[in-house]
């Protein structure tokens, strides 16, 4: 089975691009789940959605961070302008079914430089 | 506010030496504890899940256990491919989100 889908694996680009990074969940999974991590701060929620609408998006740290899921398959996040700081690895992770027991199934994470 | 503190922070064992990671959590209501394990360069990898106090997960050499306020992983005669990061999470009744410790970094020596 096909596990989460991100790409890409590894983006390095200069302060002030645009950076998007990209989600495929897991095929039946209604639970979508962006987070950061970094050595300093550990693993960080960012934004989860549930049938595609965005539930809570409190751990995005500010309005240069936006994340947009159009259908179930699929989810964006995206970085306009990116900062040195934001450089971490981004994973996204999918459930089965949100406000339950199910546990979350991670993507490989998307390692991000920012010069 | 949902709390989870892992402890120790690093651990270093010789193969063979059995030893336990601690998770203590705070939570307005457990709707599961979920134990992960990460490789580098790696996203965490599903390992158990336990739902109520005094219940047990085994998996190879590893067996979760479970109180009100903290659960443990115990790892038996441990071998070099366990070496791994170990993260423990909690989900409360009225949420849809997990929220993580930083992780246990276990490194088993041969």
């Amino acid at each position: 089975d096909a596990g989460v889908i991100q790409s890409p694996r590894h983006e390095v680009t200069e302060m002030g691009q645009e950076v998007t990074l990209r989600c495929k969940p897991i095929s039946g999974h209604n639970s979508l789940f962006w987070y950061r991590q970094t050595m300093m701060r550990g693993l960080e929620l960012l934004i989860y959605f549930n049938n595609n609408v965005p539930i809570d998006d409190s751990g995005m740290p500010e309005d240069r961070f936006s994340a947009k899921m159009p259908n179930a398959s699929f989810s964006t996040l995206k970085i306009q302008p990116s900062e040195p700081r934001d450089s971490a690895v981004y994973f996204c992770a999918s459930s089965l079914k949100g406000y339950s027991n199910q546990p979350q199934h991670f993507g490989d994470g998307t390692r991000l430089s920012i010069l | 506010e949902d709390q989870v503190t892992q402890s120790p922070e690093a651990l270093r064992l010789q193969e063979g030496e059995s030893s336990s990671l601690n998770c203590s959590y705070t939570v307005s209501g457990l709707r599961g504890l979920f134990w992960y394990r990460q490789d580098p360069g790696k996203g965490p990898e599903f390992l158990f899940t336990l739902y109520s106090a005094g219940e047990e997960k085994e998996k190879e050499r590893l067996k979760a256990t479970l109180t009100k306020k903290e659960s443990f992983l115990h790892i038996t005669a441990p071998k070099p491919e366990d070496s791994a990061t170990y993260l423990c999470a909690v989900q409360a009744t009225n949420a849809g989100k997990s929220t993580f410790g930083d992780g246990t970094t276990l490194t088993v020596k041969p």
